[in-house]
């Protein structure tokens, strides 16, 4: 079978670091991908991981433990324009189609 | 280079009607996703296509809906007589044809669908 959890929501300070985790549960995992959606917006790609370890672009960076069916999405020096949906994505199945959780809905304060 | 193209951006349907969304992939992407996201939720995999062939449909309504990719032009998304638990975003993906990448989703802008 396949499952995501992730918060629904969270809440920051402009300029701290938020740390967005993620939980699956994927039959032939094969990858944990992060995108950003703003609302009334398409999903925008952000990092993908398939080995354990992290991956760092700039002020983004993606772990992932597949042992323990675990990643996170780590956001630095935190931006209003970061307020956003992060969706977590595993890959996996005969197909390698993506599945989604709901989202976390990040709210960046002043 | 272009991106994922969709159109239209919003549709408006009376119920009973038919809706046909149109996705034409980035260049060189012969894999094309459908998903379907409703108010509050997150994104639901309805379909997976490369050209000419369904891959998987296991995310698709066994009645009104179905999806083609045919040799030339879009992929279409139709959804016959609509009802209004049908109103959704209806966002396509693609990615290359080689499995050696790491063959990444990128997403089109969507399509609104309003069933009245």
């Amino acid at each position: 079978g396949q499952n995501i959890d992730q918060p629904t929501e969270m809440t920051a300070t402009e300029g701290a670091i938020v740390q967005i985790n993620c939980t699956y549960q994927t039959s032939g995992f094969n990858g944990l991908f992060w995108y950003q959606q703003h609302a009334g917006e398409a999903p925008t790609f952000l990092s993908y991981n398939v080995l354990d370890g992290l991956e760092e672009k700039g002020r983004f960076s993606s772990f992932l433990s597949r042992s323990k069916g675990y990643s996170y999405l780590l956001l630095k020096e935190l931006q209003m324009k970061d307020s956003a949906s992060y969706l977590c994505a595993s890959r996996g199945g005969a197909t390698n189609k993506l599945i989604f959780g709901t989202g976390t809905l990040l709210a960046v304060q002043p | 280079n272009a991106g994922v193209m969709q159109n239209p951006r919003h549709l408006v349907r009376r119920r009973g009607q038919e809706a046909r969304l149109r996705c034409s992939p980035m260049k060189g992407h012969s894999h094309v996703y459908w998903y379907r996201q409703l108010p509050e939720e997150g994104l639901k995999f309805m379909v997976y296509l490369q050209k000419e062939n369904i891959i998987d449909e296991s995310g698709m309504p066994k009645e009104r809906f179905s999806a083609e990719f045919p040799k030339e032009g879009p992929s279409i998304l139709r959804i016959q007589q609509v009802v209004r638990g049908d109103s959704a975003a209806y966002f396509c993906a693609s990615s290359p044809s080689t499995r050696e990448t790491q063959e990444t989703q990128y997403f089109g802008p969507g399509t609104r669908l309003l069933v009245l």
